[in-house]
């Protein structure tokens, strides 16, 4: 088992730019996360999706897309990127057998510049 | 509304001697209360969770934490810190009255912890 997986590991973008951050899971979880780490504020949730088909804006949505392709895969976009999604992101996803414990994935660091 | 207060931005200990990290919560209902931690340039990594039962659980690395509900804490503890156990480490509480994706993991904001050789 992979667990959860996530491309890119880097990326480097310019004001404007869009770009698609992909997140897969091989757990055949329900429930799969997007969130954002930034110093001092810990993980902000930004969509989620709690089956395949349908999604939802967590904490902080704006300047952000989201479609759950299927079971497996939970893609993030960024329409026009700006400075202020400068971060890392993590993918995550939810067991429900094991009384939600969520799984992670290696992460995205992203620049803005 | 559920929140985490993870106090301390930094802790720091001799490795050998014994290590706390704090953790307080807010809940409406039970709580069901996570560690995670991130080492440098990685994803978070499950350690411990309680759910119900036995105070004290006991999770990967040496790692314990203690359920307090009078106080509603969660502290982390580890009788002898090593070097490697320097990482960044979340506390997380979501409630335990409902099941699904809908209800949220929430996170604190993390305590780096820094152990000196």
């Amino acid at each position: 088992n992979a667990g959860v997986t996530q491309t890119p590991k880097f990326q480097v973008l310019k004001t404007g730019q869009s770009m698609t951050l992909q997140c897969a899971q091989d757990m055949n979880h329900n429930s799969m996360y997007w969130y954002r780490q930034d110093p001092g504020m810990g993980l902000r949730l930004i969509y989620y999706s709690a089956s395949e088909g349908t999604t939802d804006k967590g904490e902080v949505p704006n300047g952000y897309n989201v479609s759950r392709l299927n079971k497996r895969e939970f893609s993030l976009r960024l329409e026009s990127a700006a400075p202020s999604q400068t971060s890392v992101y993590f993918c995550a996803s939810l067991s429900e057998s094991s009384y939600n414990e969520q799984f992670f994935g290696p992460g995205t660091r992203l620049t803005v510049l | 509304a559920q929140s985490v207060a993870q106090p301390e931005d930094q802790v720091n200990v001799a490795e050998g001697n014994p290590l706390t990290v704090k953790c307080t919560y807010s809940v409406s209902g039970n709580p069901y209360l996570f560690w995670y931690v991130q080492y440098p340039n990685r994803g978070l990594q499950f350690l411990l969770k309680y759910i119900t039962g036995d105070n004290l659980v006991k999770g990967s690395y040496g790692f314990e934490a203690e359920f307090n509900k009078s106080q509603t804490s969660f502290h982390l503890k580890k009788p002898s810190a090593l070097v490697s156990d320097s990482a960044l480490y979340f506390c997380a509480v979501r409630d335990g009255r409902y099941g699904g994706a809908t209800n949220k993991l929430i996170f604190g904001t993390g305590t780096l912890l820094a152990v000196q050789p």
